[in-house]
This record gives structure tokens, C-alpha cells and sequence, in this order.
């Protein structure tokens, strides 16, 4: 399984863009990259995933480095709403495994 | 909101008695996930169904058990619970491989 390196918590300030890191240096070539945010005393919410290439929806956008080794999930303007902690994780396998990094706490400052 | 009930929402046991938790789904996903939760250790992943009858041992599989019998539902077992069992448990659900997974509001267990 792939092993992931995040800090454990970050600050930002409201309406400025952050930038949160997960190395993933064992991560296989099939093994999708996923990313959760979870808000105080609620389930993990779902925010984006990606294979190889860059995405972006509504509420994020995920930058995959071309070795695979590791991305950045991009907020564009924090919101103090924003502040949560935010996971990583991988899909792997033919069945759908599905595992977690420990989470980077964002803070957001007003 | 994904169609997605853990029960109970808290419970309270003690040592050494069976306990089983229950997620259930409205939404016909192929896989459903159990997963703990502690301080410090992020979210771990117990057992998962990768369909009825279809399952595999996760990250912290030992006294844990899980059955699925049909598709809605996914029960987590311990068979004899312990101190270090206490936790918050979280389902999940997803489609497919590549999408999200939907999650649970969570069952806080204490065993005392």
C-alpha cells in the first residue's frame, strides 16, 4: 500500500489560495489519489481524485507531479469554513482499497 | 447526502462482550468500508466488501470480523470487545473504483 507523508497542520488566512502537500513516494501506477476533508465531530467529506492528470472542481483542484510521487490539493480562496482536516488517500487494487495518510489540520485565520 | 446509516450512533459495552455495528445503504454501491478513528492516528481501515459475500482484511483487521450478506448491509463485529476497541467507526460507500466514497455520520464505542 502506499505510504504518505503529510504535515500534520497548517495555517492560512482567509481568501488567499493554500496549498496542502502529500508525498506518496510508493504509490503504484494503477493506485488512484484521493482527497477528504473532515469538519468537526463529522463523517470525511469527499473532495476530488485524480489518476495522472490535473483536476478541478468546485471545491478543490488536485496537481499530481509527473512521477506520480506525490500532489497538492489547491483551495483557491480559503474560506474560514475551509478549516477542517484534510486527508489523502489511495484507491488500490482491483477491489477498491481504500486508505487513508493521518491528515493535515487547516486552520484558517479571518 | 449519500443514502448512508451507521446504528447505533453510541454505544457503551463491556470488556469482553460481543458487540456488532451496522451500516446501511440506500444507494446500491458496490463497496462498502469500515474504518476507525483515533487521536493521532487518522482514519485506518478494519475490513472492506468489494460486493455480497466479498471481503478483505484491512490495516487493523485483529479482533474484528465482518459479514455481507446482501448489498445494503455491512456489519462490523468484535467478537470480545476491548479497551483499545474504544474509537469512533465510520462506513463508507462507494460506486466505483475511481470515485469518491461517501461516508457515515460515525458510531462512537466506548468499552469499559
Amino acid at each position: 500500500d502506499a505510504k504518505t507523508t503529510q504535515p500534520n497542520s497548517m495555517e492560512s488566512n482567509e481568501e488567499e489560495p493554500v496549498h496542502l502537500p502529500c508525498n506518496h513516494s510508493t504509490i503504484s501506477g494503477t493506485d488512484y489519489i484521493h482527497w477528504y476533508r473532515q469538519l468537526p465531530s463529522q463523517g470525511p467529506e469527499y473532495v476530488i481524485h485524480g489518476l495522472t492528470s490535473n483536476v478541478n472542481n468546485r471545491m478543490a483542484s488536485l496537481a499530481i507531479a509527473e512521477d506520480r510521487k506525490s500532489s497538492t490539493l489547491i483551495l483557491h480562496r480559503a474560506t474560514l469554513r475551509d478549516a477542517a482536516v484534510y486527508y489523502c488517500a489511495f484507491n488500490t487494487g482491483a477491489n477498491s482499497k481504500l486508505t487513508f495518510g493521518k491528515g493535515i489540520t487547516l486552520s484558517v485565520r479571518p | 447526502d449519500a443514502g448512508i446509516t451507521q446504528s447505533p450512533r453510541h454505544k457503551v459495552t463491556e470488556t469482553g462482550t460481543p458487540v456488532t455495528l451496522r451500516c446501511h445503504q440506500t444507494e446500491n454501491h458496490r463497496y462498502m468500508y469500515w474504518y476507525r478513528q483515533d487521536p493521532g492516528h487518522g482514519l485506518r481501515l478494519i475490513h472492506y466488501s468489494y460486493g455480497v459475500k466479498d471481503t478483505d482484511k484491512g490495516e487493523v483487521s485483529d479482533g474484528y470480523s465482518v459479514s455481507r450478506s446482501k448489498t445494503e448491509d455491512f456489519l462490523l463485529t468484535l467478537e470480545s470487545a476491548t479497551s483499545s476497541q474504544t474509537s469512533v467507526y465510520f462506513c463508507a460507500i462507494s460506486e466505483s473504483r475511481p470515485k469518491g466514497a461517501f461516508f457515515g455520520q460515525g458510531t462512537r464505542l466506548t468499552v469499559v
